[in-house]
């Protein structure tokens, strides 16, 4: 079955500075690759997604960016704020598995002011 | 809307004890499904439901049961409940014009002892 693998599982950064997080999956059929925020406390929220048909795709200071040939997927955040701080996951999904979602371990960012 | 509502928040179960979880959604969603978040592994699918009446088995079912007799209602039974069923439950729905973005509940934070 499919296998996401997520890195680093903690990142700090400087308020201002980017961010990135990378992701690899196992399965070359993954054809929806979501990426999720959860705030302490909270569930997980869908921030920005991307399907296989696209590179890149991008939300203000979100993007994120998918290499199909080499099976990663990765989460851009510029001009991080404070807010920003919370813990992200990557997943992945292909068609006909009824909505389901592989996530990766997550990665705790610290945005420091 | 209140979206996916889950209970309780807290539970401490006795080895061996059984418990029902909660899990509404107003969205009418089709799709939904159980995650088990432990820290530092990601979520896990336990259990997921493409309508009333089918579930399926995710990637950790096992100690588990669930049932979906109405759109709206998703319970989760834990049976015999053991310690490596400490974790943080949580559930989602997805459905209308995107099955893959996935909506979550708040969660439940369930000790076993």
């Amino acid at each position: 079955g499919e296998n996401v693998e997520q890195h680093p599982s903690t990142l700090s950064v400087q308020e201002g500075d980017s961010a990135v997080i990378k992701c690899t999956y196992s399965d070359s059929a993954s054809n929806y690759f979501p990426w999720y925020k959860q705030e302490l406390g909270k569930g997980p929220q869908l921030i920005i997604d991307i399907r296989s048909n696209v590179g890149e795709k991008k939300d203000q200071r979100i993007a994120v960016t998918l290499n199909k040939t080499a099976k990663h997927f990765s989460l851009h955040i510029t001009e991080t704020q404070p807010e920003d701080s919370a813990v992200y996951f990557c997943a992945a999904s292909k068609n006909n598995q009824g909505g389901k979602l592989i996530f990766g371990q997550g990665t705790e960012l610290s945005v420091k002011p | 809307n209140a979206g996916v509502t889950q209970t309780p928040k807290f539970r401490i179960l006795k080895i061996g004890q059984s418990m029902t979880l909660q899990c509404t959604q107003d969205m009418n969603h089709n799709y939904m499904y159980w995650y088990r978040q432990d820290p530092g592994m990601g979520l896990k699918l336990i259990y997921y439901s493409v309508g009333a009446g089918i579930t399926d088995k995710g990637e950790v079912p096992n100690g588990y049961n669930v049932s979906r007799s109405t759109t709206e209602d998703f319970p989760l039974r834990l049976e015999l409940a053991a310690p490596s069923q400490t974790s943080v439950y949580f559930c989602a729905s997805s459905g209308g014009d995107t099955i893959y973005e996935q909506y979550f509940g708040p969660g439940t934070r369930l000790t076993v002892t």
